[in-house]
C-alpha cells in the first residue's frame, strides 16, 4: 500500500525565514502529488500539484515544490515565510491511473513567529 | 462557483447509534470522496463515488458505508457507532478525471459519547 512520510511534525520559524518541508512517498509507479494547507479554522485548500512535466511546480502564495523521482520526494519550499503562513501542511499522493483516493502524510504544523 | 458543502457541521451521538452525513459537491463534479481525520491517524481515505458507483474503498470496517445520488450529492453512514469514530469527516469533490484533483469541504465534526 502507498505511504507518505512527512519528516517534520512541528516547525517553528521566524518571519522572513526560508521554509522547506519534506515529503517522501513509497509508490514506485506513476504518481500525482499534492500539497494541501489547512489554516486555523478553515478547510483544506490546495497549494500546488504535480501531474507531469516540469518537476518544479509553483503554487499559490509563493509556495513551490520540487518532484525528485529518484528520491521519491516532493518537498515544499518558500523563500520567505510570513506570519499568515501559520497552518497545517499536508503532502498527498495519488497513484496515477487508478481510482484510489489520496494518501496523506500526517501533516506538519508550521508556526511562524512575528 | 459554490464550494463543497457538508451538513451537519457538528454532531454528537452516543455509542451504538448510527449517523448519516451529507455532502454536496461543486456543481459539475461527479466524483465524491470521503476522508476521516483524527489527531492520531491523520487523514484516511474512506471511499470514493463516481456517477453513483463506488469506485474504491479504503481500509475501514463495513459499518462505514456510503452512496451517491444522481445529482452527485453523497451521503455517508456509520452504523453502531464506537468511541473511536469521533473524528472530522471530510468530503472532497472532483471532476473525476485521471488526475483526481480534489476540493475539500469544511467537514462534519462527529463526537461519539
Amino acid at each position: 500500500a502507498q505511504s507518505v512520510s512527512q519528516h517534520n511534525h512541528h516547525v517553528i520559524l521566524s518571519e522572513a525565514a526560508s521554509l522547506e518541508l519534506g515529503c517522501n512517498y513509497s509508490y514506485g509507479g506513476t504518481v500525482n502529488l499534492f500539497w494541501y494547507v489547512q489554516y486555523p479554522g478553515q478547510h483544506l485548500q490546495l497549494l500546488l500539484k504535480y501531474f507531469s512535466g516540469d518537476p518544479l511546480v509553483k503554487g499559490i502564495k509563493g509556495f513551490e515544490a520540487e518532484f525528485i523521482k529518484s528520491k521519491f520526494s516532493f518537498n515544499l519550499r518558500k523563500p520567505s515565510v510570513q506570519w499568515s503562513d501559520t497552518a497545517e501542511y499536508f503532502c498527498a499522493v495519488h497513484s496515477g491511473g487508478g481510482a484510489d483516493g489520496l494518501t496523506f502524510g500526517k501533516g506538519t504544523h508550521l508556526i511562524i513567529q512575528p | 462557483k459554490a464550494g463543497v458543502t457538508q451538513t451537519p457541521r457538528y454532531l454528537i451521538k452516543t455509542r451504538g447509534q448510527q449517523v448519516t452525513l451529507s455532502c454536496s459537491p461543486i456543481s459539475g463534479h461527479r466524483s465524491v470522496s470521503w476522508y476521516q481525520q483524527t489527531p492520531g491517524q491523520g487523514l484516511q481515505f474512506l471511499f470514493e463515488y463516481f456517477s453513483e458507483t463506488q469506485r474504491n474503498k479504503g481500509n475501514f470496517p463495513g459499518r462505514f458505508s456510503g452512496r451517491q445520488f444522481s445529482n452527485s450529492r453523497s451521503e455517508m453512514n456509520v452504523s453502531t457507532l464506537e468511541l473511536g469514530d469521533s473524528a472530522l469527516y471530510l468530503c472532497a469533490s472532483g471532476a473525476g478525471g485521471t488526475y483526481n484533483e480534489q476540493f475539500f469541504g469544511p467537514g462534519t465534526r462527529l463526537t461519539v459519547l
